[in-house]
């Protein structure tokens, strides 16, 4: 799979801070996934985007589609200490991969 | 509960020696993938298989090898051609077609050198 741009690649934050990260391509996708990695662990899904223009929240976290369907951005409000990790977004087509470089997240309490 | 299972959660390979990574899932996904991960990078996808008895390569396949016999089942083998197999190696399953579909990862298996 080819490599997504994610900026920041990295992150320090205080507890309660808000965080906006986001992911672009040259490439016009149709669907943006969005994961989080916790330390020796396996990624999770947290989002799922469909439409140009989407936007959807899951608790704390929003992420949206941007409408030239080449970004996306996810942001996490009032940051807590169990948001550390990585976070990272994906396209895939069934037969295409394409990963971003992911966003290290650390929070201090 | 449905998931996937990657065993070991560490492994250690000497000079010259084949290592097997394990990685099953319960949740009828027709398609299957191995990732490495590195430090500082994304995930770089090794080989995948969207159907039994049949796989293709990814970005890295040169120094693995995968089988593919059973829907549930899709090992890894990190061969000693692979020459630099450190690294954190992450299974995932999708239900697998043309269409987008989220992944579902594995916990992963940390590889070292002896």
């Amino acid at each position: 799979g080819q490599q997504l741009n994610q900026s920041p690649q990295s992150m320090f934050i205080q507890e309660g801070e808000d965080v906006s990260m986001n992911c672009t391509s040259s490439s016009i996708f149709n669907t943006w996934l969005w994961y989080k990695q916790d330390p020796g662990e396996g990624p999770v899904l947290l989002i799922a985007l469909y439409k140009a223009g989407e936007l959807t929240s899951n608790g704390r976290l929003t992420a949206q589609f941007g409408i030239t369907r080449k970004d996306s951005f996810l942001n996490i409000s009032a940051s807590i200490p169990s948001d550390v990790g990585i976070y990272f977004c994906e396209y895939n087509t069934g037969n295409q991969f394409y990963f971003g470089t992911g966003t290290s997240l650390t929070v201090i309490p | 509960d449905g998931g996937i299972t990657q065993s070991p959660k560490y492994l250690f390979r000497k000079e010259g020696q084949n290592v097997t990574l394990s990685c099953e899932q319960n949740l009828n996904h027709d398609a299957m993938y191995w990732y490495r991960q590195d430090p500082g990078q994304g995930l770089r996808l090794i080989y995948y298989s969207q159907i039994v008895n049949d796989f293709q390569k990814g970005d890295i396949a040169e120094g693995y090898s995968v089988s593919r016999e059973k829907k549930e089942s899709f090992p890894l083998t990190v061969t000693s051609a692979q020459k630099n197999p450190t690294a954190f190696y992450l299974c995932a399953s999708s239900p697998g077609g043309t269409s987008n579909q989220p992944q579902h990862f594995g916990d992963g298996t940390r590889l070292s050198i002896l």
